[in-house]
């Protein structure tokens, strides 16, 4: 079975804070996503890799980034957190060759004091 | 914009009932089709995927794709009350950049 780990499941940190979210992969994947989910605006993609050292912009990249320094791991950073920043983050995987389901990982529910 | 739509519900529907949940999507060049059912408070988990037109079954769970009419289909058989969850539907476009487009989900209750 493929395993997706986060680093935690909740979170508190205040505004201003640098913020770590890390998520591990069991599974050899070549691609990992970072997602949050907010209510009534569904899953939206912030950064996604397909190989270490690469990272490509989703659709909400603004005060996010991101580091994959090996295969399994995938780091989220929130360098200055902020308010609007509360929200559930989901990492995801997938393998190559397609058709590219992805593997969710148990989620970290922030909260940005 | 490629798009992905659901309604939203809440889809009602009794126990020992099928429930039908729809999908369409905006890029006819679309490649893969995949159902995720999330319960509240827990992340994604695949139910199925399809890439074929026509019928691929599961166990209670079938997927319908008919990629003329760009519209995707989840029936669940045999409803029961742990059905009860939001499904999202999600869309691999064209140019297999890897990346999935995801549909708001629909909301689902299947009542005792």
């Amino acid at each position: 079975d493929v395993k997706v780990t986060q680093s935690s499941r909740y979170l508190v940190k205040r505004t201003g804070e640098k913020v770590f979210l890390e998520c591990v992969q069991d599974m050899d994947h070549e691609n990992m996503f970072w997602y949050r989910q907010d209510p009534g605006l569904g899953l939206r993609l912030i950064y996604f890799s397909y190989d270490v050292k690469m990272k490509e912009k989703g659709d909400i990249p603004e005060g996010y980034s991101v580091s994959r320094e090996k295969k399994e791991r995938f780091s989220l950073i929130l360098e200055s957190a902020s308010t609007n920043q509360t929200s559930m983050y989901l990492c995801a995987s997938s393998f190559i060759p397609g058709p590219y389901e992805q593997y969710f990982g148990p989620g970290t529910r922030l909260t940005v004091t | 914009q490629k798009e992905v739509e659901q309604n939203s519900g809440p889809l009602s529907v009794p126990e020992g009932a099928i429930a039908s949940l729809n999908c369409t999507y905006s890029d006819r060049g679309s490649q893969s089709f995949f159902w995720y059912r999330q319960y509240s408070g827990k992340s994604p988990e695949l139910i199925m995927f399809i890439y074929s037109n026509g019928d691929k079954e599961d166990g209670r769970f079938t997927a319908q794709l008919n990629k003329a009419s760009q519209y995707v289909s989840l029936l669940i058989r045999d409803s029961q009350p742990s059905d009860s969850a939001t499904y999202l539907c999600a869309v691999m476009g064209a140019g297999n950049n890897r990346k999935l487009i995801w549909g708001l989900g629909t909301s689902l209750a299947v009542n005792p």
